[in-house]
């Protein structure tokens, strides 16, 4: 079946730093993949997707480049805020409408000042 | 007006209780979705609706059951529950016409079963 491999984490990086959170993907067609993130205690917030190969999603600073060549999806940020910790979701779907989307395990992201 | 709303915020009931979960979005979406998220967990879909007809059962206990009064509304009814049952459950929504299936979310009810 479908599935998403994402970073373990937690990762924890300074203020300013570069960020990348690694997004690989199994899937048979052609899926769409998007990145969800979760603040504390809150709901998720899709942060960027796209649609097919080639397709760059950009979204507040943050970046991912669908590569069908490598399976992968990878978030990136140049320059990291206190703001951004938070938990990231790398997700594809497959469908029209109502396809499930799934998810992979989630990475904690923790920015110190 | 581009939200989810879920109501309530926080619940906390007893095993023999029966409560609600409401959620209502009036973006035009077809398609409705109950997530359950335990802890440090991705979410789980529970159920999906599509024009108001439920499309997909992700094998939930019955002690669970949805309800989709029109195409603003998602209910989530609860009886019975465990302790285990104990989770953030989501609400999602979706335009059933698009190809790729974007989803929006709600903020949550976080449940506490006693």
């Amino acid at each position: 079946g479908d599935s998403v491999t994402q970073m373990e984490g937690p990762v924890t990086l300074s203020e300013e730093a570069f960020l990348t959170i690694n997004c690989t993907y199994t899937a048979t067609g052609y899926p769409s993949l998007f990145w969800y993130v979760q603040y504390p205690g809150e709901g998720l917030q899709l942060l960027l997707k796209a649609t097919k190969a080639d397709d760059k999603g950009s979204n507040k600073g943050f970046e991912a480049t669908y590569r069908k060549e490598t399976t992968s999806f990878h978030l990136e940020k140049g320059s990291v805020q206190v703001s951004d910790s938070a938990v990231y979701f790398c997700a594809l779907s497959k469908g029209f409408g109502n396809e499930k989307l799934t998810f992979g395990t989630g990475t904690r992201l923790t920015i110190i000042p | 007006d581009t939200e989810v709303t879920q109501t309530p915020k926080h619940l906390v009931m007893g095993m023999t209780n029966k409560k609600s979960l409401k959620c209502e979005q009036h973006m035009g979406h077809r398609a409705m979705y109950w997530y359950k998220q335990k802890a440090k967990k991705p979410p789980e879909l529970m159920f999906v609706y599509s024009y108001e007809k439920l499309s997909i059962n992700e094998s939930v206990p019955s002690r669970f059951s949805p309800e989709c009064p029109n195409s603003s509304l998602l209910n989530l009814h609860l009886h019975a529950l465990q302790p285990e049952d104990s989770a953030l459950y989501l609400c999602a929504s979706s335009q059933e016409d698009f190809s790729y299936n974007e989803q929006f979310f709600g903020p949550g009810t976080r449940l506490t079963v006693l």
